[in-house]
């Protein structure tokens, strides 16, 4: 099966300037997540979706970022204004359901702000 | 409420010897566990999982991990060490909460 697709691979953006990420799950996942791995941390997650419901986006900063999943399928992940801190690598994952179903992840986009 | 613990940052071990690399967890529920393996510049890629099925779990290239629930424990093991094996290791506690991920171990495999 193909698996999860995220573009860009690499971004580097000036602080204050805007980025979208694109993420297009593996086909019939219903579970949709952001995770932010900032270098030589875990990742956290930013966002869940299920089909097109946001299930948890309590750590999403709402102030700078927004995710979307129109049609239950793929997502946008967006940073409008971003700060230097935003600088780490954005992780798509998805899985089958949400609860005791592993996670396929994406290979990531690395983000760097200037 | 969940969380987990990786209890260490860094683990060095040569080729050919036994890696131990260690997870604790807490739940409030009989919790899902993952061992995520992470290659530079490379996505994580699932190693094992348990689901309240087996408390050993095999995975993929020879590594397996057992579930202790008097310990809270689920410490990933393998018996020989390869340098291909030298990578980011990641401990995740699941079930009815959203995935939680811990700090990682790096673990460094010396010729």
């Amino acid at each position: 099966e193909a698996g999860v697709a995220q573009s860009p691979r690499y971004k580097i953006i000036e602080k204050r300037q805007s980025v979208a990420f694109w993420c297009n799950p593996i086909s019939g996942h219903a579970t949709l997540y952001w995770y932010q791995q900032i270098l030589g941390q875990g990742p956290k997650l930013l966002i869940q979706f299920q089909n097109n419901g946001v299930v948890d986006d309590s750590q999403l900063p709402k102030d700078r970022f927004s995710a979307e999943r129109l049609k239950g399928v793929d997502s946008t992940l967006k940073i409008q204004p971003a700060k230097l801190e935003d600088s780490a690598v954005y992780l798509c994952a998805s899985s089958v359901t949400g609860e005791n179903s592993p996670l396929h992840f994406g290979n990531g986009t690395r983000l760097t702000v200037t | 409420a969940q969380s987990v613990t990786q209890l260490d940052s860094h683990v060095s071990v040569s080729e050919g010897t036994p890696v131990l690399l260690r997870c604790n967890y807490s739940s409030s529920y009989s919790p899902s566990l993952f061992w995520y393996v992470q290659h530079p510049n490379k996505g994580l890629q699932l190693l094992l999982k348990y689901t309240s099925a087996a408390t050993l779990v095999k995975g993929i290239n020879g590594f397996e991990a057992e579930f202790k629930k008097s310990e809270t424990s689920f410490h990933l093991t393998k018996p020989s060490a390869h340098m291909s094996d030298a990578a980011e290791y990641f401990c995740v506690v699941g079930g009815s909460y959203i995935p939680t991920f811990g700090r990682g171990t790096s673990l460094i495999v010396h010729p």
